[in-house]
């Protein structure tokens, strides 16, 4: 059981907008920045935001992420058939002094 | 360009120890700390370890403090991560990455990049 609580599932069709959330608690996400993974089974991970809503350079803008309380989300605009992957949200969790993973959201492209 | 490479996986008996690598290259390894976060099969990501820029601060997720040894050689630019009584609990593709975000605050860092693993089996 994952201290960020993802759905296991998301889909939509191309040039939808979907959403993924990470809810988690006052430790992790109230008090500290959310990060968000990409990672395709076989690759390396990809950074996709840092510090709750930045893009990192190459990473398009139809990546963008938010964060209230103690949830956050990414939402994925115009989607393509290419962003069919494992989305993962982490945080520093201070009362675990460590980093924690969400459990993962597959993301489909009907 | 910044590379990581993972190495020292296999298949390994319970309790046993296995020792991973990751060499580091395209960047000053000795200004970035480090993380290795694993993935079991079917499973998700689970953060394992991360040692500081210059060696003196290691944080471990619980499951593995006591057992694993996160260390780097700055002279070879290698991270490496001593896994002792090893559980069949421990399968896992083992990933290093980069800690990113410059600063001495745990959780304003990021990881990126991430290297492309080495797959470690617990089986008797």
């Amino acid at each position: 059981q994952s201290v960020l609580t993802q759905p296991p599932s998301a889909s939509g069709t191309p040039g939808q907008r979907v959403t993924i959330s990470c809810s988690g608690s006052s430790s992790n996400i109230g008090s500290n920045y959310v990060y968000w993974y990409q990672h395709l089974p076989g690759t390396a991970p990809k950074l996709l935001i840092y510090r709750n809503n930045q893009r990192p350079s190459g990473v398009p803008d139809r990546f963008s992420g938010s964060k209230s309380g103690t949830s956050a989300s990414l939402a994925i605009s115009g989607l393509r058939s290419e962003d069919e992957a494992d989305y993962y949200c982490a945080v520093w969790d201070d009362s675990l002094s460590g980093w924690v993973f969400g459990g993962g959201t597959k993301l489909t492209v009907l | 360009q910044v590379q990581l490479v993972e190495s020292g996986g296999g298949v390994v008996q319970p309790g046993r120890s296995l020792r991973l690598s990751c060499a580091a290259s395209g960047f000053t390894f000795s200004s970035y700390g480090m993380h290795w976060v694993r993935q079991a099969p079917g499973k998700g990501l689970e953060w394992v370890a991360l040692i500081w820029n210059d060696g003196s601060i290691k944080y471990y997720t619980d499951s593995v403090k006591g057992r694993f040894t996160i260390s780097r050689d700055q002279s070879k630019n290698t991270l490496s991560l001593q896994m002792n009584s090893l559980r069949v609990e421990d399968t896992a593709m083992y990933y290093c990455a980069r800690s990113v975000g410059g600063t001495a605050v745990p959780g304003t860092d990021w990881f990126d990049p991430w290297g492309q693993g080495t797959l470690v089996t617990v089986s008797s």
